[in-house]
């Protein structure tokens, strides 16, 4: 069973509109979360972390349950350049191991 | 501030040949580690070190690949022989480490290797 699981899309949206992702995850002894974004044909780059709160930067919301173990990641207002592959991420600090989903493919369209 | 350097950043081989990646991390990080990515099977993890020492190479597809941290500054990844099913992009990231994680990795902007 893979650590992280994601829908891989794609997601093809207009211009404006809000989308979610969720992702999964297997390890109850995962400890941090984070969503990274990757642009095709470029390295993952840190989006952002995701708190058991919940927290929010501009139009991005991030979601942890831990109950249900399984993360979210909203985007309001969606833009042209938000088009990437979005990677759910769990580190189990124990071992200081980071393990990515597969992706989510969003492209917004015009 | 420098980021991740890896090299070579594009490599095309035959099957059969040795290949050798390269990857120095951010100063200051004592984990680094390194990741094959697929359309297939996404991000991998294959080894990661913390100071220099290797952890969990669980990973690593079979004994044709090896890693190395010799220093703080500088790891290699190789692959002998080659395959062409190891076509992939080859990833070395870093990060802080166990004590202070931040949860951040950073990457370097990745080795894309074709075996033909």
């Amino acid at each position: 069973r893979k650590e992280v699981e994601q829908d891989p899309g794609p997601f093809n949206v207009p211009e404006g509109a809000t989308v979610a992702f969720n992702c999964t995850y297997s390890n109850s002894a995962s400890q941090s979360f984070f969503w990274y974004r990757q642009d095709c044909r470029k390295e993952p780059k840190l989006l952002m972390s995701v708190y058991s709160s919940g927290n929010e930067d501009g139009r991005f919301t991030a979601q942890l349950n831990r109950a249900s173990q399984y993360i979210s990641l909203l985007i309001r207002d969606s833009k042209l350049s938000d088009s990437a592959t979005y990677l759910c991420v769990v580190n189990v600090l124990t071992g200081n191991q980071f393990y990515f989903g597969t992706g989510t493919s969003l492209t917004v369209i015009p | 501030d420098a980021g991740v350097i890896q090299s070579p950043r594009h490599e095309v081989t035959e099957m059969g040949q040795e290949v050798t990646l390269r990857c120095k991390p951010i100063s200051g990080h004592n984990s680094l580690f390194w990741y094959r990515q697929t359309m297939m099977r996404g991000l991998e993890l294959l080894i990661y070190f913390n100071n220099n020492v290797p952890i969990d190479d669980s990973g690593m597809p079979e004994d044709r690949f090896s890693a190395k941290m010799p220093n703080a500054s500088f790891s290699t990844l190789k692959i002998q022989p080659s395959e062409p099913r190891d076509s992939a992009v080859y990833f070395c990231a870093s990060s802080r480490g166990l004590g202070s994680n931040t949860g951040e990795l950073f990457f370097g902007e990745g080795s894309r290797l074709t075996v033909l």
